[in-house]
């Protein structure tokens, strides 16, 4: 089946720093979304792309759709403690599937 | 906001017992997903329901596994017998409809630990 290849796989900054994260895919997706998940947690969805190119922030969250429609990008902004946690993309195919990356696992030092 | 419920959120068992997961999707969304999550992993897909009918159940392991959507709303996910390596993170998640342009949320999980 499809792979997302997410990077990078962890993530130790300082707080206030700004945060990149991205995925790959070997396939073209119709829609990526991202998630973030904590401990013992569902994951929770955070921003959700529709159109290749497209640009959308959520607060100091912004995601990228790639022009390629086989990548997307998630930026976080000025980093806070509560940022933490595991950061999750999703690619929706043609068929009705999503695929899911490995996660990101966020880490933020006060 | 409406949320995907799940339960139980916790559950542990001994081998070759039976384990239930209940799953009630948000209102109106057709579709449901049954995931499982390994540590440090992303979801695996399970089960896909379409209102009552299962659309896609190839990576169910059947001889152990069974899900249900009786009346296209709540479903329930079970294992009969329970094995060491199915303890994992069961998730539900659901999402309107079956073309483009849809988000998938999830619930909250059940942790499943095996002894």
């Amino acid at each position: 089946g499809q792979q997302l290849n997410q990077s990078p796989q962890s993530m130790f900054i300082q707080e206030g720093e700004d945060v990149s994260m991205n995925c790959t895919s070997s396939s073209i997706f119709n829609t990526w979304l991202w998630y973030k998940q904590e401990p013992g947690e569902g994951p929770v969805l955070l921003i959700a792309l529709y159109k290749a190119g497209e640009l959308t922030s959520n607060g100091r969250l912004t995601a990228q759709f790639g022009i390629t429609r086989k990548d997307s990008f998630l930026n976080i902004s000025a980093s806070i403690p509560s940022d933490v946690g595991i950061y999750f993309c999703a690619g929706w195919d043609n068929f009705n599937k999503f695929y899911f990356g490995s996660g990101t696992k966020l880490n933020v030092k006060p | 906001e409406a949320e995907v419920a799940q339960s139980p959120r916790y559950k542990i068992t001994e081998k070759s017992q039976a384990v239930a997961f209940w799953c009630d999707p948000i209102s109106g969304h057709a579709t449901l997903y049954w995931y499982r999550q390994i540590l440090g992993q992303g979801p695996e897909l399970l089960v896909q329901f379409q209102d009552e009918s299962v659309v896609d159940d190839s990576q169910l392991p059947k001889d152990r596994f069974s899900a249900e959507r009786l009346k296209g709303v709540d479903s329930t996910l079970k294992i009969q017998p329970a094995e060491l390596g199915d303890s994992a993170m069961y998730l539900c998640a659901s999402r309107r409809g079956t073309g483009g342009n849809g988000e998938l949320f999830f619930g909250e999980g059940s942790r499943l630990t095996v002894l």
